[in-house]
């Protein structure tokens, strides 16, 4: 069964920081990546996704994710976060079709 | 054009008795997707269905859950003899048909938050 490991529980960045979520799957197939967040008080939203071609994805806010295929990662990144970006994060892997597999997630405050 | 739409957004129950919980997925949308959210845990999978057929049910519990996608209206999860530990929030997804280009990503509903008294 594939699962998917977000290493950071929670993260504290101030403002301008540099921001990055690490995100490994297990499963070695083809897979589909995804970043979804959700802000307080509202429901999971789509960041990005990557699905075939430029291993580099970029979404939307700035936000960017490279998936390495040697390394099983997805990891998320942005260059400056800003205190609209405190959230949670989750990476989900699906197989084409079907369930998506979801991480833990990764709460991200930004201090002002 | 409306989202996903999951209702109720709050739901108390008392301990041995029923909550059903609804949602309505996205226009054009025949793929849906029921998770569990537990306190300080991820997004656990519960079922998978489309319209009159369930696709995988692998992560519901074998005893007292349900659910259905009728060929009129919308999907509903049905909790039997709910229990304390059945409190969590329920979130359905929908996606359109996946294709031959793989999968999409999820449109998702507010979610349901149930609560077991």
């Amino acid at each position: 069964a594939q699962s998917v490991s977000q290493h950071n529980h929670h993260v504290i960045l101030s403002e301008a920081a540099s921001l990055e979520l690490g995100c490994n799957y297990s499963y070695g197939g083809t897979v589909n990546l995804f970043w979804y967040v959700q802000y307080p008080g509202q429901h999971l939203q789509l960041l990005l996704k990557y699905f075939s071609g430029d291993p580099l994805v970029k979404g939307i806010k700035g936000f960017e994710a490279e998936f390495i295929k040697s390394k099983f990662s997805f990891n998320l990144r942005k260059p400056s976060v800003q205190w609209s970006d405190t959230a949670e994060y989750f990476c989900a892997v699906n197989r084409n079709a079907g369930k998506s597999t979801f991480g833990d997630g990764t709460t991200l405050t930004v201090k002002p | 054009n409306a989202g996903v739409m999951q209702n109720p957004r709050h739901l108390v129950r008392r301990r041995g008795q029923e909550a059903r919980l609804r949602c309505s997925p996205m226009k054009g949308h025949s793929h849906v997707y029921w998770y569990r959210q537990l306190p300080e845990e991820g997004l656990k999978f519960m079922v998978y269905l489309q319209k009159e057929n369930i696709i995988d049910e692998s992560g519901m519990p074998k005893e007292r859950f349900s659910a259905e996608f009728p060929k009129e209206g919308p999907s509903i999860l049905r909790i039997q003899q709910v229990v304390r530990g059945d409190s969590a929030a329920y979130f359905c997804a929908s996606s359109p048909s996946p294709g031959t280009a793989g999968g999409y990503g999820y449109t998702f509903g507010s979610g349901t938050r149930l609560t077991v008294v």
